[in-house]
């Protein structure tokens, strides 16, 4: 039973626009979360999180929104470079509990 | 000046041998992880040691034994290597087990031919 799920494996964005990645959760419980980005043959180093009693989050050019009704979440990348072209992981914590990630999304930025 | 690394970060190795994977944080932290990204890419929590103590046990065969012989190394010992053990291994660390971003090391790739 996956609790926390990435629907889109990839993606692909031009240049300068506005990146979207989707990610939904089961747990109730979870309470905080994060996304990580990845590069090829590198570990998921850490981008930008969110706690439950925030709906928004803004860092530099990413925002991590939080819908609780929904359990979903979504990290925005405005505007787009080519560097940020990597797999992005959506994860999920309640407490001091496990972090639980989703699958990842491939993000490809075109030029 | 890694924070996190592993070493080896490629492991090739016939069925039925015995490998091990090692971890070392050089940033002071108390927790250490496991994590296993499996053919579908998700990353699942193995272990999790705080100051050198198990925390966490996922469903792990018996085969694999984590060992910490201090806060700054985790080790992942494997038994009788499977085909289906073939995965990337990641090590991680955090400051505290209530502390939510975890550092995560470059990933060993393990191929069991």
């Amino acid at each position: 039973d996956q609790q926390v799920k990435q629907n889109s494996p990839s993606l692909s964005v031009q240049e300068g626009r506005i990146s979207i990645l989707n990610c939904d959760y089961t747990n109730s419980m979870f309470d905080y979360f994060l996304w990580y980005k990845k590069y090829p043959a590198e570990g998921p180093t850490f981008l930008i999180s969110i706690s439950s009693i925030k709906d928004k989050n803004e860092d530099g050019r990413f925002t991590v929104f939080l819908n609780k009704s929904a359990k979903h979440l979504s990290l925005h990348i405005v505007p787009s470079q080519p560097g940020d072209s990597a797999v992005y992981f959506c994860a999920a914590k309640g407490g001091a509990q496990k972090l639980v990630f989703g699958q990842g999304t491939r993000l490809t930025i075109n030029p | 000046d890694t924070a996190v690394s592993q070493t080896p970060k490629y492991l090739v190795t016939q069925m039925g041998n015995d490998k091990s994977i090692k971890c070392e944080q050089n940033l002071g932290h108390d927790t250490m992880y496991w994590y296993k990204q499996d053919s579908k890419k998700f990353l699942k929590i193995m272990f999790s040691y705080n100051n050198k103590e198990l925390i966490i046990n996922e469903t792990v065969p018996n085969r694999f034994s984590p060992k910490s012989p201090d806060k700054a190394h985790l080790n992942l010992h494997i038994n009788s290597l499977e085909l289906g053990d073939s995965a990337v291994y990641f090590c991680a660390s955090s400051p505290g087990l209530v502390y939510n971003e975890q550092f995560f090391g470059p990933g060993t790739r393990l191929t069991v031919l």
